[in-house]
């Protein structure tokens, strides 16, 4: 059954970057056909999607964010990881990692299937 | 950018009654378009994808219809689980890129 967990280092200060793991189980990333991704979720918002990546490296990114993010995958450890630089207190929010459905090979893909508990990643000084 | 808007933002009904909930995409999308539901605490869950396919597991009380901009999901007879909030999600564009609706709080009346 897969599962996915994100695990962070806590609170991060202004202009610092905020760092994220998702580790999956249950599903190999180098086996599957998905593409994996990072959604967040201001306290009391909205769902805001980051970005996307496909095992093999490609990524793909909310153009909103895309200066400021890159997602990377670690298919040794079975995780994927949400870098995202020079924070402000506008990023504060639960960060969810997530699995999309989707065939990379033919070019497909679909929604957001499965879903980490989500972590709540503060930016304070 | 595909812009989504849901409406209404608050929705308040008694269990028993039908609820129906709208979301309108910016350009057409098709039918590529999910449902999530959203509790306090919780992560987002899959209710619908493919404006009118339901997800595993989700009861038959919950239906969407559209196709295109305009886009309904219809809760037939609300059970005190149901209250929560609703999103909606296109996935229609290439590359790969998601954006959801502001969400539509359904809360008991």
């Amino acid at each position: 059954q897969l599962q996915l967990q994100e695990s962070g280092p806590g609170p991060v200060k202004p202009s610092e970057t905020l760092s994220l793991t998702c580790t999956v189980s249950g599903v190999s990333l180098a086996s599957s056909p998905d593409y994996w991704g990072w959604i967040r979720q201001p306290p009391g918002k909205g769902l805001e999607w980051i970005g996307s990546i496909y095992y093999s490296g490609s990524t793909y990114y909310n153009p909103s964010l895309r200066s400021r993010v890159s997602i990377s995958a670690d298919t040794s450890k079975n995780q994927f990881s949400l870098r995202l630089t020079s924070v402000t207190a506008a990023d504060t929010a639960v960060y969810y990692c997530a699995r999309h459905s989707g065939d990379y090979s033919s070019g497909w893909y679909g929604p957001t299937d499965a879903w980490g508990r989500g972590t709540l990643v503060a930016v304070s000084s | 950018e595909t812009v989504m808007t849901q409406s209404p933002a608050t929705l308040s009904l008694s269990p028993g009654e039908g609820a129906s909930l709208s979301c309108r995409a910016s350009q057409a999308i098709g039918t590529n378009l999910a449902w999530y539901q959203q509790k306090p605490g919780l992560a987002p869950r899959l209710l619908l994808y493919g404006a009118s396919t339901r997800a595993t597991g989700i009861p038959a009380r919950f239906s969407g219809s559209g196709s295109g901009t305009e886009f309904t999901l219809t809760i037939s007879s609300l059970q005190s689980e149901d209250f929560a909030v609703y999103y909606c999600q296109q996935y229609a564009n290439w590359p790969p890129s998601y954006t959801f609706g502001q969400g539509t709080k359904l809360e008991i009346k």
